[in-house]
């Protein structure tokens, strides 16, 4: 079955660690997202990628990285420098311009 | 004013209800609409795109209001299942879509 895959499913970040978070798609879809929800919050965009070895800053980048080496996976990296790492971390993907987002079933990351 | 802004809830109706969500969306450019559904602590689901048109899938029904710039989701028959958030998304130009904060509804036997 094509889908978004994530993983982990569940984080724990220790002070001053990174850690990667996995999103790998087998839909063909150009463009990928990075999103993160805090409860009662709606969905804010980190990162996001219309095409291989191209990524753009979302609307709160700072703290993450991204790298987009491959069509099918767009990885993303929780630095030390996001103090508030812990949330709800959803990936999304979608075929065009105009078309509906597909999600992964998320990562939550905690701090230890 | 938020680019797109949902009335939070929660939404307490008794099976077999009718109920409507609205949705209004500052950028009068927005190209593209939809509805998705969440269940708590999962991820969202696509439930429909809003045509200009209006649109209906079984018990639910979208309409679009470009000149009022909202949207609409009317669930018709609620289901215990239809309980969960709500969330309505705007496409606003060049990649960006916004969501809304989602309505969230129970119903209820």
């Amino acid at each position: 079955d094509g889908g978004i895959t994530q993983s982990p499913k569940y984080l724990f970040r220790k002070e001053g660690q990174n850690v990667t978070l996995s999103c790998e798609q087998n839909l063909n879809h150009d463009a990928m997202y990075w999103y993160r929800q805090d409860p009662g919050q709606g969905l804010r965009l980190i990162y996001y990628s219309q095409i291989v070895n191209d990524f753009q800053k979302g609307d709160i980048a700072e703290g993450y990285s991204v790298s987009r080496e491959k069509k099918e996976s767009f990885p993303l990296t929780v630095t030390s420098a996001q103090k508030n790492p812990t949330a709800f971390y959803l990936c999304a993907s979608r075929t065009g311009e105009f078309q509906p987002q597909h999600f992964g079933d998320g990562t939550r990351l905690s701090i230890l | 004013r938020k680019e797109v802004e949902q009335d939070p809830g929660p939404f307490n109706v008794p099976e077999g209800a009718t109920v409507a969500f609205n949705c209004t969306y500052s950028n009068s450019a927005s190209q593209s609409f939809f509805w998705y559904r969440q269940d708590c602590r999962k991820e969202p689901k696509l439930l429909m795109s809003v045509y200009s048109s209006g649109n209906e899938d079984g018990r639910f029904t979208a309409q679009l209001n470009r000149a009022s710039q909202y949207i609409s989701l009317l669930i018709r028959d609620s289901k215990l299942s239809d309980s969960a958030t709500y969330l309505c998304v705007v496409h606003t130009g060049f990649q960006k879509l916004v969501f809304g904060t989602g309505t969230r509804l129970l119903v209820s036997p």
